[in-house]
């Protein structure tokens, strides 16, 4: 149980453009999701949390514009990076918690790595 | 002052030999608190969670919460080469959405 999805893996694409990542719980209703992204040899930086139905809370120093994130049902979120740019070349990765387990252990998605050229 | 520390390493073991993985957390009234293991270009994967005083034993691993020492650690019995990963402790803050603050991560390399 407690299985985490994201499409895509990769992604590539050029400076300008925006690029959708999309996290799923498959076998648990995640009612909190939550975006993070890291870079190399860096820890995991928390970008924002979202709550089903709700509008994200995003970090400090986190630009609400540039990373659009919808929580549209329980078993979706989006990420939406906006007029994307070379500096915004990470890797993302979310997670979910909800109804699977206790209620409070994040359960992590596999990862989208971005590269924007 | 961090709100969770760990020592980046790496950490070297010989294989079969007890890995000992510290953290340390500044928010005093923390209830929650998680290892995750992370392989390089993976994303991290939980190993086990503890929010009592006291060991927390699954397989080769156990996690060791002291509260008031502020405290959390992971041993790893029996190394192995394949444990070899960056190992990040996390903590729940008081608060809301059950949202994690990580640490920055200990490398751990297990050799044969």
């Amino acid at each position: 149980g407690a299985v985490v999805s994201q499409h895509p893996s990769r992604v590539i694409c050029k400076s300008g453009t925006s690029v959708k990542i999309e996290c799923r719980s498959l076998d648990f209703q995640a009612t909190t999701m939550f975006w993070y992204r890291q870079f190399p040899k860096k820890s995991l930086m928390l970008m924002a949390t979202s709550n089903e139905g709700s509008k994200a809370t995003y970090e400090q120093g986190v630009e609400k514009d540039k990373f659009l994130i919808n929580h549209a049902s329980l078993t979706l979120s989006t990420l939406t990076v906006t007029s994307a740019h070379p500096e915004d070349s990470s890797f993302y990765i979310c997670s979910a918690s909800g109804t699977s387990g206790d209620q409070e252990t994040q359960y992590f998605g596999p990862g989208t790595r971005l590269l924007v050229l | 002052q961090k709100e969770v520390e760990q020592n980046s390493g790496p950490l070297s073991v010989p294989e079969g030999a007890i890995a000992s993985l510290n953290c340390t957390y500044s928010d005093r009234v923390s209830q929650s608190f998680f290892w995750y293991r992370q392989y390089s270009g993976k994303s991290p994967e939980l190993i086990m969670s503890i929010y009592s005083n006291g060991d927390k034993e699954d397989g080769r691993f156990t996690a060791q919460l002291n509260k008031a020492s502020q405290y959390v650690s992971l041993l790893i019995r029996d190394s192995q080469p394949s444990d070899s990963a960056t190992y990040l402790c996390a903590v729940r803050p008081t608060g809301g959405y059950n949202k994690l603050i990580f640490g920055a991560g200990t490398r751990l390399a297990v050799h044969p």
